[in-house]
């Protein structure tokens, strides 16, 4: 596709029940980056991909929640035993290489609601 | 660690008024600047950058300077539009080291521009 691709646009779940977000990174885009974004607040960076290296996952707020990529391609993120708490916007964003002079275009995110 | 901090928000303009948006940063060496604006609805979209002291990144008649001595990236505009009012978020990249790409924002400032 033309650009960063996530679904489902939004998803509401009950507290303690897992969920599974995807990204569609633009073709070609060897990193993929996850963050957040809760309610009033800036986005908080979750984990990052790039190529086949070891992703990493400095941001992740907690071992409920896990991502995964296969090689240059779509990547899942998972929050097991969803809490409350949890509830915001995630956003993908991809790039066609790592460093901070390459852009990062980003999807339209998936709007997560704990009940 | 890194950080990015906006001006408060939200900021309330008339059309036709002078924008400024105070963002200044703390980061390890030469980080890339952002500034990245968000539509009701919409995705994050890029909207200017700048890579090395005292660039100007440019757009859509929106400007940012690094000033590497202020440890700012002040977003200005001389006369705003209706079509302007979005969420700002100015964010930094690190130079290098295991924050290499990732970016850090800042919570985000509101305007909205009346007719």
């Amino acid at each position: 596709g033309a650009g960063v691709s996530q679904s489902p646009s939004n998803k509401v779940t009950e507290k303690g029940k897992d969920v599974e977000l995807r990204c569609d990174p633009i073709s070609g885009h060897t990193a993929l980056y996850w963050y957040r974004q809760r309610l009033g607040q800036g986005l908080e960076f979750l984990i990052y991909f790039q190529g086949n290296s070891a992703p990493d996952k400095s941001g992740l707020p907690s071992d409920r929640f896990s991502a995964e990529r296969t090689g240059e391609s779509v990547s899942t993120l998972t929050i097991q035993r969803t809490q409350q708490e949890d509830s915001a916007v995630y956003l993908c964003a991809s790039s066609f290489t790592s460093g901070g002079k390459n852009i990062q275009y980003f999807g339209a995110g998936t709007r997560l609601s704990v009940l | 660690g890194d950080s990015v901090t906006q001006m408060e928000g939200p900021v309330t303009l008339s059309e036709e008024a002078f924008l400024t948006i105070n963002c200044t940063y703390t980061a390890t060496g030469y980080p890339s600047l952002f500034w990245y604006v968000q539509y009701p609805g919409e995705g994050l979209q890029l909207l200017l950058k700048a890579t090395k002291a005292d660039d100007k990144g440019s757009n859509k008649g929106f400007e940012a300077t690094y000033r590497k001595e202020t440890t700012s990236f002040h977003l200005e505009k001389g006369s705003v539009q209706v079509s302007d009012s979005a969420v700002y978020f100015c964010a930094l990249s690190a130079a290098g080291g295991t924050s290499y790409g990732k970016l850090t924002f800042g919570q985000g400032t509101i305007l909205t521009v009346h007719p």
